[in-house]
C-alpha cells in the first residue's frame, strides 16, 4: 500500500517551453502533497506544500508564478514549470502523507527534466 | 529550529560487514525520526521510523535504527552489508509546527564493495 506514482518520469523540453507534471497517489487519498527539487548527489530541497482544494505553500526562494502547484483532487497534484529554462534542469520529487497516517511521506519515482 | 545532521557524506564497507550511517538531531520536544533510501535516478523508500516505543526499531530490508536521547542521535544499521544496500540514505525529522514537513540531512552514501 501508499503508492505514489509520477508522471512522466523524463521528460526533455525546449527553453521557453512549458512542462506539466503529474503526481498520484494510487492506493490512498492524500491530505497532502509535497514537490521536492534535488540536485545531483545532493539532498532534497522543498519546493512547496500542497493541500486539496487549497492553495500550495511556497518555500523561500521558490517563485509560485513558474512553478504552478494545482491540488485538484485527494489524489492527484500537478507541478508545472514555465518558460522553462536550463537552469530548472533538475529531478523532482513528490511525496504525499496518508489520511489518517503516521506522519511518514510515500514518495513518487521522480521525474528527470532537462530543458535544451 | 528543528534539523537532522549526517556527518559523513560517505561510508565504505565491504560486503558482509557492519554497516552504519550516523544521524544527529536537533529538535524541541519529542522528535519523530525517519530514514530513507534512494536509488539512483529513483525516490526515496522509507526504511523505518521512531516515533515513541522501545529504542530500537527495525525496519525494511534487514535495517534497524537505535534512538538516543542522551545522544540525540538516531543510528541507522545493518548487521551484515549487501553490496545491493550502496545507495543514498537519508535521516529526517517531522516538523511538528510545519504542516507535516520533513526536514532532511544531508544524505550519506553507502558503498559495498564486494
Amino acid at each position: 500500500g501508499a503508492v505514489v506514482s509520477q508522471h512522466p518520469s523524463r521528460v526533455i523540453c525546449k527553453s521557453g517551453t512549458s512542462v506539466k507534471i503529474e503526481c498520484r497517489s494510487l492506493d490512498f487519498q492524500a491530505t497532502t502533497m509535497f514537490w521536492y527539487r534535488q540536485f545531483p548527489k545532493q539532498s532534497l530541497m522543498l519546493m512547496a506544500t500542497s493541500n486539496e482544494g487549497s492553495k500550495a505553500t511556497y518555500e523561500q526562494g521558490v517563485e509560485k508564478d513558474k512553478f504552478l502547484i494545482n491540488h485538484a483532487s485527494l489524489t492527484l497534484s500537478t507541478l508545472t514549470v514555465t518558460s522553462a529554462h536550463p537552469e530548472d534542469s533538475s529531478f523532482y520529487i513528490c511525496s504525499a502523507t496518508h489520511q489518517g497516517g503516521t506522519y511518514e511521506q510515500y514518495f513518487g519515482p521522480g521525474t528527470r527534466l532537462t530543458v535544451t | 529550529a528543528q534539523s537532522v545532521a549526517q556527518p559523513e557524506d560517505q561510508v565504505n564497507v565491504a560486503e558482509g560487514n557492519p554497516l552504519t550511517v550516523k544521524c544527529t538531531y536537533s529538535v524541541s520536544g519529542n522528535p519523530y525520526l525517519f530514514w530513507y533510501v534512494q536509488y539512483p535516478n529513483r525516490g526515496l523508500q522509507f526504511l523505518l521510523k521512531y516515533i515513541t516505543g522501545d529504542n530500537l526499531v527495525k525496519g525494511s530490508y534487514g535495517f534497524e535504527a537505535e534512538f538516543n536521547k542522551s545522544q540525540t542521535s538516531f543510528h541507522l544499521k545493518k548487521p551484515s552489508a549487501l553490496v545491493s544496500d550502496s545507495a543514498l540514505y537519508f535521516c529526517a525529522v517531522f516538523l511538528t509546527d510545519s504542516w507535516g514537513k520533513l526536514q532532511f540531512g544531508a544524505g550519506t552514501q553507502v558503498v559495498v564493495t564486494p
